[in-house]
């Protein structure tokens, strides 16, 4: 039972550099999204993808690019990392957008920018 | 647009007490409410969901919360604390926007038990 899996779990990146965070889910389902957490802040939406080859923002897309070519892989991609995106990032996957469906969660990735 | 506000960030209770935590939520459609927990350096994963069949919904570990439309809230309760229960928890509606539903989280209560 794997579930959603992402890589890696821990990151330290420089301001500048670029680095893609891996989400996987073996449950077949259409929906996914990101999301980061902040302290105080909650989780913010910043992409999600109803399906393959289907994308589009949330509440906090600035920085970040996704990109959806299997129904199971969704990674999000940091094309320049800024202080600001130190957080802790989650991928979900939902069966179907539906307004009842429980999303399931990865482990999330700790990144760090310095 | 839906959304949820949670009273108070952190709360303190002892081991065997009641457990209250507060949600309010703002929608102009009948709302599907959640709320999910996140132990220490995990994911989140859902403890109980509203999605209108009935007003009080039971969850998992004992936890329950109860629909109450005239009070735009979704409280979530246990009767009796458990130092397992240490945990930040989270209140969230689904909302639609551009062609789909989204979870929209609210800020967290980090429950704290204290022996």
């Amino acid at each position: 039972n794997a579930g959603v899996t992402q890589t890696p779990k821990f990151q330290v990146l420089k301001t500048g550099q670029s680095m893609t965070l891996q989400c996987a889910q073996d449950m077949n389902h259409e929906y996914m999204s990101w999301y980061r957490q902040d302290p105080g802040m909650g989780l913010r939406l910043i992409h999600y993808s109803v399906g393959a080859g289907i994308t589009d923002q949330g509440e906090v897309p600035n920085g970040y690019n996704v990109s959806r070519s299997t129904t199971e892989d969704f990674p999000l991609r940091l094309l320049s990392a800024a202080p600001s995106q130190t957080s802790v990032y989650f991928c979900a996957s939902t069966l179907q957008g539906q307004a009842n469906s429980e999303a399931f969660f990865g482990q999330g990735t700790r990144l760090t920018v310095v | 647009a839906q959304s949820v506000t949670q009273l108070g960030s952190h709360v303190s209770v002892s081991e065997g007490a009641l457990v209250l935590l507060r949600c309010n939520y703002s929608s102009s459609v009948p709302p599907y409410l959640f709320w999910y927990v996140q132990y220490p350096n995990q994911g989140l994963q859902l403890l109980l969901k509203y999605t209108s069949a009935a007003t009080l919904v039971k969850g998992i570990n004992g936890f329950e919360a109860e629909f109450k439309k005239s009070e735009t809230s979704f409280h979530l309760t246990k009767p009796s604390a458990h130092m397992s229960d240490a945990a930040e928890y989270f209140c969230a509606v689904t909302s639609f926007g551009a062609g789909s539903y989204q979870l929209t989280f609210g800020k967290g209560t980090k429950l704290s038990v204290i022996p």
